[in-house]
């Protein structure tokens, strides 16, 4: 059984570019979540989404936008992009919204590099 | 807010020797989850283990193992006959009961040394 993917697994881009990263869920998981990770950092959280509907969102600029598709795929796309994007952006997918009684799995991430 | 802390920033341990991760957390909720993520060089994020704050029972996992201080907001990790495969960076991270978002703090980096 396949885990939860994430594509492209690095790419780099140049400032004020757009960037969209995708995430596929284990099947069957309803719930996607996205976290941005700084080097030296632990990851941020930036969304969530739950049956296709955003349940959660950090404390990050409105460059930062998100979406789930109808098969619980998930896009994170960010606008205009500047040097401090360079992170590594992870995605987890879980059964639920709520992490309380299902275990999140986390994608190996995309690594971006903003130039 | 929730605020994570770990102050360790790296530490290494002996092949087959026992090594303990610390962990401080700020909340003012009363019922909220605990656990500990391992990111090996594979990027990839693994649970290690999780504690329920309702439980005063520490939680085990064959070489890993909690010691929860609810009052004191204290959160460590025992690594128990440290192995090669240990290495990696270890993340102690927070949800609320009703929340949707880890909370991670920033990280110890752990060598297991042969």
């Amino acid at each position: 059984d396949a885990g939860v993917t994430q594509s492209p697994t690095h790419l780099i881009k140049t400032r004020g570019q757009q960037v969209t990263l995708r995430c596929s869920p284990i099947s069957g998981h309803k719930s996607v979540s996205w976290y941005q990770q700084v080097l030296g950092q632990g990851p941020q959280f930036i969304f969530q989404y739950y049956e296709k509907e955003e349940r959660g969102r950090g404390n990050f600029p409105d460059r930062f936008s998100a979406r789930q598709f109808p098969n619980y795929s998930s896009e994170l796309n960010v606008n205009a992009l500047l040097l401090g994007d360079s992170a590594l952006y992870l995605c987890a997918s879980s059964l639920e919204g709520g992490l309380m009684n299902t275990e999140a799995f986390f994608g190996q991430g995309t690594r971006l590099t903003v130039v | 807010a929730q605020t994570v802390t770990q102050s360790q920033p790296e530490m290494s341990v002996q092949e087959a020797e026992t090594v303990t991760l610390s962990c401080t957390y700020d909340t003012s909720e009363n019922n909220y989850y605990l656990f500990w993520y391992k990111q090996p060089p594979s990027r990839q994020m693994i649970l290690v283990i999780r504690q329920e704050a309702y439980k005063q029972q520490n939680a085990t996992e064959n070489r890993f193992s909690v010691n929860f201080q609810k009052a004191a907001k204290s959160f460590s990790l025992k690594i128990s006959d440290s192995q090669l495969g240990d290495t990696a960076m270890y993340f102690c991270a927070f949800i609320s009961w009703t929340g949707n978002q880890f909370y991670f703090g920033t990280g110890t980096s752990l060598t297991v040394i042969p």
